[in-house]
């Protein structure tokens, strides 16, 4: 099976501009979760989709929002783009959710906000 | 409140000595466990998890983790270690009482072998 893809890979931005990235789970898996990496905060958690709905949100504004396709794709958005948005954001899909299964990870998209 | 503690930033071990990454955790009802990886520019990993059962978890790569409840804690550890392994470690742990499944994370410990 083919693994999580993320797309873009790689995108600069400007402030104030917003974004969105793409992230498709391995086929079958009905969950993604978006997260956000950065040097100084970890792996931070945003959202959990499953079966087109939110089923869990992070403690991140309103900026950042999210949906998923019935196909389970998932797309992340961010609006109104700040500098300490810089950040590598990671999508992860299972099969039903982040409970108690594994998560695979896409090799991430690495956003740089200048 | 449900949360993840790895104390060290950064463990150095040469290489065929036995490592130790260590992990404590806290929260209200028992805990799944979970250890993963991520090296350089990529995605993380899973590595190994603790669901029930054996307290001794085997998991990829020849790395094993040992649930400790009285100690709260689910150190990765592995007998003999590879320049490989250099990579950065995470530890995420989700309570079972909380109906929210969501996983928290620890910081990551970032490891590093030294041939």
């Amino acid at each position: 099976k083919a693994g999580v893809t993320q797309t873009p890979r790689y995108l600069i931005k400007t402030r104030g501009q917003q974004v969105t990235l793409s992230c498709s789970p391995i086929s079958g898996h009905r969950s993604v979760s978006w997260y956000q990496q950065t040097p100084g905060q970890g792996l931070q958690f945003l959202f959990e989709y499953f079966s087109e709905t939110q089923r869990n949100k992070g403690n991140f504004p309103g900026r950042f929002s999210g949906r998923q396709f019935s196909n389970s794709r998932s797309e992340m958005n961010v609006s109104t783009l700040e500098l300490g948005d810089s950040a590598l954001y990671l999508c992860a899909s299972s099969l039903q959710g982040q409970d108690q299964e594994t998560q695979y990870f896409g090799p991430g998209t690495r956003l740089l906000v200048l | 409140a449900q949360s993840v503690a790895q104390p060290e930033d950064q463990v150095n071990v040469a290489e065929g000595n036995p490592l130790t990454v260590k992990c404590t955790y806290s929260v209200s009802g028992n805990p799944y466990l979970f250890w993963y990886v991520q090296y350089p520019n990529r995605g993380l990993q899973f590595l190994l998890k603790y669901i029930t059962g054996d307290n001794l978890v085997k998991g990829s790569y020849g790395f094993e983790a040992e649930f400790n409840k009285s100690q709260t804690s689910f150190h990765l550890k592995k007998p003999s270690a590879l320049v490989s392994d250099s990579a950065l470690y995470f530890c995420a742990v989700r309570d079972l009482r909380d109906s929210n499944y969501q996983l928290i994370w620890g910081a990551g410990t970032k490891l590093i072998i030294k041939p």
